[in-house]
């Protein structure tokens, strides 16, 4: 098992639109998650971190479920601009190294 | 947010020919920075972890011999691709934290074509 697992999509949705990734991880010692967004043949960008109690910018929310292992982001109000690869990323361990899933492409069209 | 510059942005190289990235942190101290490669339509693989003043980590399957990583201040870290082959061709992406367990920044990235 992958330790960090993404639905790699794409999703395909219209603007408006209200659009959900979850992002799985196998390491219930895991410390801290973050969602990246990274533009096609662009370096990835941080554009949220999670936290325990759940945190929201705008129109995106991040919530963290510590018993199912899982972290989610939901995206309000689809922008054309928000169409890229949505990464999800988890601190494990002693050594706090980062570690990617494989992102979910998201395809927002008029 | 912190700065983390890469160079260079693009490189075509030679078959048999060796290659240097060079990621720097711009406004703060990295005793650890991340080297990743991702292939298209793929996640970024991390491929070792720079330390400053000791050797690399390099991760299983990723020969040491073969990328030599290189961290000789807080603020430099160098990937050298050695006798490049097609199959080397990627995207090569460093990263870099203020703090360990916090935020990565992460490089522009190097695309290297290997002809």
């Amino acid at each position: 098992r992958k330790e960090v697992e993404q639905d790699p999509g794409p999703f395909n949705v219209p603007e408006g639109a209200t659009v959900a990734f979850n992002c799985t991880y196998s390491n219930s010692a895991s410390q801290s998650f973050f969602w990246y967004r990274q533009d096609c043949r662009k370096e990835p960008k941080l554009l949220m971190s999670v936290y325990s109690s759940g945190n929201e910018d705008g129109r995106f929310t991040a919530q963290l479920n510590r018993a199912s292992q899982y972290i989610s982001l939901l995206i309000r109000d689809s922008k054309l601009s928000d169409s890229a690869t949505y990464l999800c990323v988890v601190n494990s361990g002693g050594s706090y190294i980062p570690t990617f899933g494989r992102g979910t492409s998201l395809i927002v069209h008029p | 947010g912190a700065v983390v510059s890469q160079h260079p942005s693009r490189v075509i190289c030679k078959s048999g020919t060796s290659v240097k990235i060079e990621c720097r942190s711009l406004d703060f101290q990295a005793t650890t920075m991340f080297w990743y490669r991702q292939f298209p339509k793929q996640s970024l693989m991390l491929m070792a972890t720079s330390n400053e003043g000791s050797k690399a980590t390099y991760e299983q399957g990723v020969e040491k011999d073969k990328f030599l990583i290189n961290h000789a201040s807080l603020t430099l870290s160098t990937l050298t691709v050695t006798s490049a082959h097609p199959e080397d061709s990627s995207f090569y992406i460093c990263s870099a934290d203020l703090a360990p367990n916090t935020e990565a920044f992460f490089g522009q990235g190097t695309r290297l074509t290997v002809v």
